[in-house]
């Protein structure tokens, strides 16, 4: 059971929008900055999203984030079929011990 | 560009240690925390810990009895070491770097976002 919640899978058509939730509680999303990350089947989850709302060089526009209040949300734009991927939220969370904690995960599928 | 790389053991024995190294190149284990994380076949990611370049540490309650996480950082090296696996402990294992964000709560470094990820190793519990 991971901290935060995600739903476990969303699907939309290429160029469509799409947008993947988390939910947390005022001990993680509500007080701390949130990241999402992108795993591509097989590979190493690579940094969408920092800060909440911020992409790291090299990420296109077509991805943003945002938050409000205990939850933030990845938003993608035009889809495309290279999109299909797990995508992750993480955060700090104050109450635990671990830390930075991580979402269950959402599969995005483009159909 | 950083780069980091896992290596170690692919099939480790039931109550064995599993000994892993992350090696850095592209840049420096200094000012940046350190993290361990693992993802189960078919699951999502667990934080497993991670450790300060100046070599403070904090682990997982869950696997802290049997953690040790350690840096090198002369040799761009960073070491975890998890002990009695089972077949719980079957996982690919990812070294990541993490950005350093100043608490003003707990007054002191704590690990912000994950910038740079190996590109993982899958270690098998198995006899």
């Amino acid at each position: 059971q991971s901290v935060l919640t995600q739903p476990p899978s969303v699907s939309a058509a290429p160029g469509q929008k799409v947008t993947i939730s988390c939910s947390g509680s005022t001990s993680n999303i509500g007080n701390n900055y949130v990241s999402w990350y992108q795993q591509l089947p097989g590979t190493a989850p690579k940094l969408l999203i920092y800060d909440n709302n911020k992409r790291p060089s090299g990420i296109p526009d077509r991805f943003s984030g945002s938050k409000s209040g205990t939850s933030a949300t990845l938003g993608i734009t035009g889809l495309q079929t290279g999109d299909e991927a797990d995508y992750y939220c993480g955060t700090w969370d104050n109450s635990l011990s671990v830390g930075r904690v991580f979402g269950g995960g959402t599969k995005l599928t483009v159909l | 560009q950083v780069q980091l790389q896992e290596s170690g053991p692919g099939l480790v024995k039931p109550s064995e240690t599993l000994s892993l190294t992350c090696t850095v190149s592209g840049g420096y284990i200094n000012n940046y925390f350190w993290a361990w994380i693992r993802q189960s076949p078919g699951k999502g990611l667990e934080s497993i810990g991670y450790i300060y370049y100046s070599g403070s540490t904090n682990y997982n309650p869950s696997l802290r009895r049997r953690v040790t996480m350690s840096v090198a950082a002369s040799r761009n090296l960073l070491s975890l070491r998890l002990s009695s696996v089972t077949a719980a402990d079957t996982a690919v294992y990812y070294c990541a770097r993490a950005t350093s964000f100043f608490d003003p709560v707990l007054e002191t470094y704590r690990p912000d976002y994950f910038d740079y990820w190996g590109q993982g190793i899958l270690v098998t519990v198995s006899s």
